[in-house]
């Protein structure tokens, strides 16, 4: 297996222009996490799904941040209107089931707002 | 919310040198799980803890998950370059309605000095 895969690996853009990152899991797993990391704030749990399903988005900073899941290989994480703020990597991660301690990150999207 | 403290926050050593590192909670956890992070990818799983007082390894890595379940550790004997990463804990809270999210430590960022 490839393990999970993310695009881009960087993204650069301009402040209020939509970014959309893009994750496939790895085959066979239920669970999707989306991860932001920050020197300051470290890792930080945006949204997780369930057999596609989102279970909890409390995470989301803001509504300009949004995620679906439309099936079991694909999920999109949007910031709409992106800011400088957003900038951070974001990750990725799948993961047997919900209970599963054993996620396998993806190697992330760089993403710079100018 | 739930927060670990992870320490110390860096260390410069000389290869060779035993690394040690630990995290403690403030409440009790089921699970404690260590990750490594190289440079531009997502933390990989080292060892994963289920029950209190137990002491894994892997390789020239050890982990132990504290008997008060509140705290675990990371050993690494006789350090080698490869091992020039950022150190995360992780760990699940017992009880709640949070059990599916797992807590992260702030990070262990190791140097080795040449």
């Amino acid at each position: 297996d490839a393990g999970v895969i993310q695009s881009p690996r960087h993204e650069v853009t301009e402040m209020g222009q939509e970014v959309t990152l893009r994750c496939k899991p790895i085959s066979g797993h239920n669970s999707l996490f989306w991860y932001r990391q920050t020197m300051m704030r470290g890792l930080e749990l945006l949204i997780y799904f369930n057999n596609n399903v989102p279970i909890d988005d409390s995470g989301m900073p803001e509504d300009r941040f949004s995620a679906k899941m439309p099936n079991a290989s694909f999920s999109t994480l949007k910031i709409q209107p992106s800011e400088p703020r957003d900038s951070a990597v974001y990750f990725c991660a799948s993961a047997p089931s919900l209970g599963s301690s054993d996620y396998t990150f993806g190697s992330g999207t760089r993403l710079t707002v100018v | 919310g739930q927060q670990l403290n992870q320490s110390p926050q860096s260390m410069f050593i000389q290869e060779g040198e035993d690394v040690s590192m630990n995290c403690t909670s403030s409440s009790i956890f089921n699970t404690w799980l260590w990750y490594k992070q190289d440079p531009g990818e997502g933390p990989v799983l080292l060892i994963a803890l289920y029950k209190a007082g137990e002491l894994t390894s892997n390789g020239r890595l050890t982990a132990q998950f504290g008997i008060t379940r509140k705290d675990s550790f990371l050993n690494i004997s006789a350090s080698i370059p490869s091992d020039v990463g950022i150190y995360f804990c992780a760990g699940r809270p017992s009880g709640g309605d949070s059990n599916y999210q797992l807590i992260w430590g702030a990070g262990t960022k190791l140097i080795i000095k040449p």
